[in-house]
């Protein structure tokens, strides 16, 4: 079974600096899918970023990066310019491809908190 | 898009009771997921729904558990004779299979339940 494991169960960050949060899973499939997600306290979940296993291109949306290394089965999430609304728990998920299963792993999440 | 709904938001019950909820998804979407998640963990797939056909179950999911989506539009579980250990938030999450951001799952903002 595909495993997700989030090492940092909590991080902190100077408001307008950058933090790296850790991903490594554990799969025997050659393609996937990995997301970050966002849940802000009592608030719902929101995607921030999704990488396809098969592009070398690490994805990027806005502020917002992605470190993709395949080989070593890490997906880290880079923060830059930390804003005080970034103030929440993030899960790495992982999906296999195709019309296998849809089922999301998680994480059990990094707690982001966010120093004025 | 009005994104995905979940009814009630808070649910409170006595061990041994039965209880409803309801998700309602993007209106355009044909699959519908159901996961749980304790407190300090990521969530946790229950079952999923391909317009109105389940697919797939997680072990997770007790023959306490019920789940349906009649014609392919809102979702409901019901859990009868509710246990302690049923409190938890239940999420919904709803995705297309024809869009570009298939892969992508939309979360609801959850219904937390509390057995007491």
């Amino acid at each position: 079974a595909q495993t997700v494991t989030q090492s940092q169960p909590e991080m902190s960050v100077q408001e307008a600096e950058t933090v790296t949060l850790s991903c490594t899973y554990d799969t025997s499939e050659s393609d996937y899918y990995l997301f970050w997600y966002k849940q802000p306290p009592s608030r719902q979940m929101i995607l921030v970023i999704r990488q396809e296993a098969y592009k070398q291109q690490n994805a990027t949306e806005n502020r917002f990066s992605v470190n993709f290394q395949k080989a070593a089965k890490s997906f880290s999430l880079k923060i830059s310019d930390s804003q005080l609304g970034d103030a929440a728990m993030y899960f790495c998920a992982y999906r296999e491809p195709g019309a296998g299963s849809y089922q999301l792993t998680f994480g059990k999440g990094t707690k982001l908190s966010v120093i004025p | 898009d009005t994104g995905v709904s979940q009814d009630p938001r808070h649910k409170i019950t006595k061990r041994g009771q039965n209880v409803t909820f309801r998700c309602d998804p993007i209106s355009e979407h044909n699959r519908l997921y159901w996961y749980r998640q304790t407190l300090g963990q990521g969530p946790e797939f229950l079952t999923y729904f391909q317009n109105e056909a389940q697919l797939e179950k997680s072990r997770l999911l007790s023959d306490r558990f019920s789940a349906e989506r009649p014609k392919g539009s809102f979702s409901t579980l019901e859990i009868q004779r509710t246990e302690q250990g049923d409190s938890a938030m239940y999420l919904c999450a709803s995705s297309a299979s024809a869009q570009r951001d298939q892969e992508t799952q939309y979360f609801g903002p959850g219904t937390r339940l509390l057995v007491l």
